[in-house]
């Protein structure tokens, strides 16, 4: 699977938009790009993922350039609960082991 | 609320304990996983299970020794264990393996003595 990169933390004011790039410029056509969030002391959650045209639901956006070089999450109006890490993981649609890394730790500040 | 269920949630264990820990879920999906997160470290998967068979042991100790008894139960036994592996384990299940969203429940804390 394509190894991911992104900035080790972000801050964001609450109320505004929260978004976090993710670098995966090895990225193959097969492979999708998922994101999940860890808040402290908790299991990882499933935010989104796509493969190569935006997606939007009830959480976040996911857009993917059109090289599929990179993508960002979009938290459109970002609230305290949103603080956690988040994890930007490439893989294949017939892949099952995540790898999470190091992720980005978000910040959301009053 | 994932639907994912840990037990205990925290657990303090010596060297020579045995102890295990229970995973179970409510989703009616067939795979299963145990992750290992050590402090200031990624996670790391270590067992997979599809239909009740393990698909994945990613290179873990035999100290570990996870049984799937059923689609909706997974345990991880734990004897002889180091120091070293105090961690946070987490339990995920996916409705199937390629691609799957995979759904995970909320750890246990474990500390080796």
């Amino acid at each position: 699977d394509a190894k991911t990169t992104q900035p080790p933390s972000m801050d964001c004011a609450e109320g505004r938009a929260a978004n976090l790039p993710c670098n995966h410029s090895t990225i193959s056509g097969n492979e999708y790009v998922y994101w999940y969030r860890q808040i402290h002391s908790q299991g990882p959650q499933y935010i989104i993922h796509g493969l190569k045209n935006n997606e939007t639901n009830e959480m976040a956006s996911l857009i993917i350039t059109e090289d599929r070089k990179s993508s960002t999450l979009i938290l459109p109006h970002a609230t305290l609960r949103d603080t956690a890490v988040y994890y930007c993981i490439v893989q294949s649609n017939s892949g099952y082991a995540l790898n999470f890394g190091k992720g980005t730790s978000l910040l959301v500040t009053p | 609320e994932t639907g994912v269920t840990q037990t205990p949630r925290h657990l303090v264990m010596g060297m020579t304990n045995k102890k295990s820990l229970k995973c179970e879920q409510h989703l009616g999906h067939n795979a299963m996983y145990w992750y290992k997160q050590s402090a200031k470290k990624p996670l790391e998967l270590m067992f997979v299970y599809s239909l009740e068979e393990r698909v994945e042991n990613n290179s873990v100790p035999s100290r570990f020794s996870p049984e799937c008894p059923n689609s909706s139960h997974l345990f991880l036994h734990l004897h002889t264990l180091q120091p070293e592996d105090s961690a946070l384990y987490l339990c995920a299940s996916s409705p199937g393996l390629a691609g799957d969203e995979q759904f995970f429940g909320p750890g246990t804390r474990l500390t080796v003595l």
